[in-house]
C-alpha cells in the first residue's frame, strides 16, 4: 500500500515566521511530488510541484525533495494569516500501473497567529 | 482561460438513489481524474479518463463509474448511495504527456446522502 504521510497540526506559527512543513512517502520509485492548499470548505490549490532532489524557490514558497531519505517539505517564508489553510503533500508514481494516481497525505493544518 | 468546472456545486440525495456529477476540464487538458474527499482527509482517487476510457481505478466499488466525452468532458455516477458516501468529489484535468502531468482541481461538488 503506498502511503503518504504528513502531521496532521494544527502548526501554529506567529505572522512573519517561517512554516515548515513535512511529508514523507512509502514508495521509492515515486517521480514528482505536489503542495496544494486547501481553505476550509474549499477545493486543494496548486502551491509547488518539485521533481528532482534539492530545493525549488517560488515566490515565499520553496519546496524541498530528498528522494534517498524518502522525504519532501514545504517552508513558507514570512507567513501571513492569509497562509492559514491545510496544506496536502500529494505523489504521483512512476511510469506504468499505477502511475497516474496522485496519493495524498491527510494534509497538515497551518494557522498563522496575527 | 477557463479553469476546471464542475457542477453541481451542491447535492442532496437519500440512499438508495443515483447521482451524476459533471466536470468540464481546463482548457488544453484532455485527461480528467475524480476523487473523493470525506472530512478531514485528503482526496482519495476514484478513477481517471483518458480518450474516453477509463484508463485507471482505485479502489472503489463497481457503483462508481464514469465517462469521458469527446470534448472531454467527465461524469461520475454513483448508484445505490450509502450515507457513507456523503463527501467532496472533486474533478482534476491534466494534459497526458506534459511534465509531471500536474493535475488542477475544480471546485468541487459537496454531496449529502441522508
Amino acid at each position: 500500500q503506498k502511503e503518504v504521510e504528513q502531521n496532521s497540526g494544527p502548526l501554529s506559527v506567529p505572522e512573519g515566521a517561517i512554516a515548515s512543513l513535512n511529508c514523507t512517502y512509502s514508495d521509492r520509485g515515486s517521480q514528482s511530488f505536489f503542495w496544494y492548499r486547501q481553505y476550509s470548505g474549499k477545493s486543494p490549490e496548486l502551491i509547488m510541484s518539485i521533481y528532482s532532489n534539492g530545493d525549488k524557490e517560488d515566490g515565499r514558497f520553496t519546496a524541498q525533495l530528498n528522494k534517498a531519505s524518502q522525504y519532501v517539505s514545504l517552508l513558507i517564508r514570512d507567513s501571513q494569516p492569509s497562509d492559514s489553510a491545510t496544506y496536502l503533500c500529494a505523489v504521483l508514481p512512476r511510469g506504468g500501473a499505477g502511475s497516474y494516481q496522485l496519493t495524498f497525505g491527510k494534509g497538515t493544518k497551518l494557522s498563522v497567529i496575527p | 482561460d477557463a479553469g476546471v468546472t464542475q457542477s453541481p456545486t451542491h447535492l442532496i440525495k437519500t440512499r438508495g438513489q443515483q447521482v451524476t456529477l459533471r466536470c468540464s476540464p481546463k482548457s488544453g487538458h484532455d485527461t480528467v481524474s475524480w476523487y473523493q474527499q470525506a472530512l478531514g482527509q485528503g482526496p482519495q482517487f476514484i478513477f481517471q479518463y483518458y480518450e474516453e476510457e477509463e484508463r485507471q481505478r482505485g479502489n472503489f466499488p463497481d457503483r462508481f463509474s464514469g465517462h469521458q466525452f469527446p470534448n472531454y468532458s467527465s461524469e461520475l455516477n454513483v448508484n445505490a448511495l450509502l450515507l457513507g458516501d456523503s463527501a467532496l468529489y472533486l474533478c482534476a484535468s491534466s494534459l497526458t504527456g506534459a511534465y509531471q502531468e500536474t493535475q488542477y482541481f475544480g471546485p468541487g461538488t459537496r454531496l449529502l446522502v441522508l
